[in-house]
């Protein structure tokens, strides 16, 4: 497609369970990013992939979350053991490399009961 | 550590007004800095962005300028529109920490017909 993807739109778990979020991001980026936006807040940063090195995790909250890229296509980012503080819009950005302008998903709504 | 502050909303204003949405950042290097647009239901996109001071991003008849001896880039449109209701995102990166986006907290923008 001609963007960013991002599936599930919405997502309702109970506390307690593990969530998968996928990201597809433009074809040829280089650099995928992660965000959270949680209700009335800004955006904070989570994780970031470049080519082939070692990601960026310094925005994880916890070591309930982790993500995974595939070369440079999909990636999924995982929480386990979910709890209501996780519930928030997660975005996925992904841009050509370094200093280029990131573009947007749509998110992925997360609600943890 | 790096950060933006923008003026809290929500901002209301009649159409053809002014508008101005403040912005300040703090950075330890020379940053880019952004302007991101959310409108209702839809994805994050970028307005607009300056790389360097003194330089002025403008679209959509959104302009701001890099100031550096302010640590400023607020947002002026000079008669604003229904359509430009949305949430604002000022925001900044830095090359030295990855082109990651550190965002502002958003400012809710509704204009009155």
């Amino acid at each position: 497609g001609a963007g960013v993807s991002q599936s599930p739109s919405n997502k309702v778990t109970e506390k307690g369970k593990d969530v998968e979020l996928r990201c597809d991001p433009i074809s040829g980026h280089t650099a995928l990013y992660w965000y959270r936006q949680r209700l009335g807040q800004g955006l904070e940063f989570l994780i970031y992939f470049q080519g082939n090195s070692a990601p960026d995790k310094s925005g994880l909250p916890s070591d309930r979350f982790s993500a995974e890229r595939t070369g440079e296509s999909v990636s999924t980012l995982t929480i386990q053991r979910t709890q209501q503080e996780d519930s928030a819009v997660y975005l996925c950005a992904s841009s050509f490399g370094l200093q280029e302008t990131q573009y947007f998903g749509p998110g992925t709504r997360l609600l943890v009961l | 550590g790096d950060s933006v502050t923008q003026m809290e909303g929500p901002v209301t204003l009649s159409e053809e007004a002014f508008l101005t949405i403040n912005c300040t950042y703090t950075a330890t290097g020379y940053p880019s800095l952004f302007w991101y647009v959310q409108y209702p239901g839809e994805g994050l996109q970028l307005l607009l962005k300056a790389t360097k001071a003194d330089d002025k991003g403008s679209n959509k008849g959104f302009e701001a300028t890099y100031r550096k001896e302010t640590t400023s880039f607020h947002l002026e449109k000079g008669s604003v529109q229904v359509s430009d209701s949305a949430v604002y995102f000022c925001a900044l990166s830095l090359y030295s920490s990855a082109s990651k986006i550190i965002f502002g907290s958003g400012t809710r923008l509704s204009i009155r017909p």
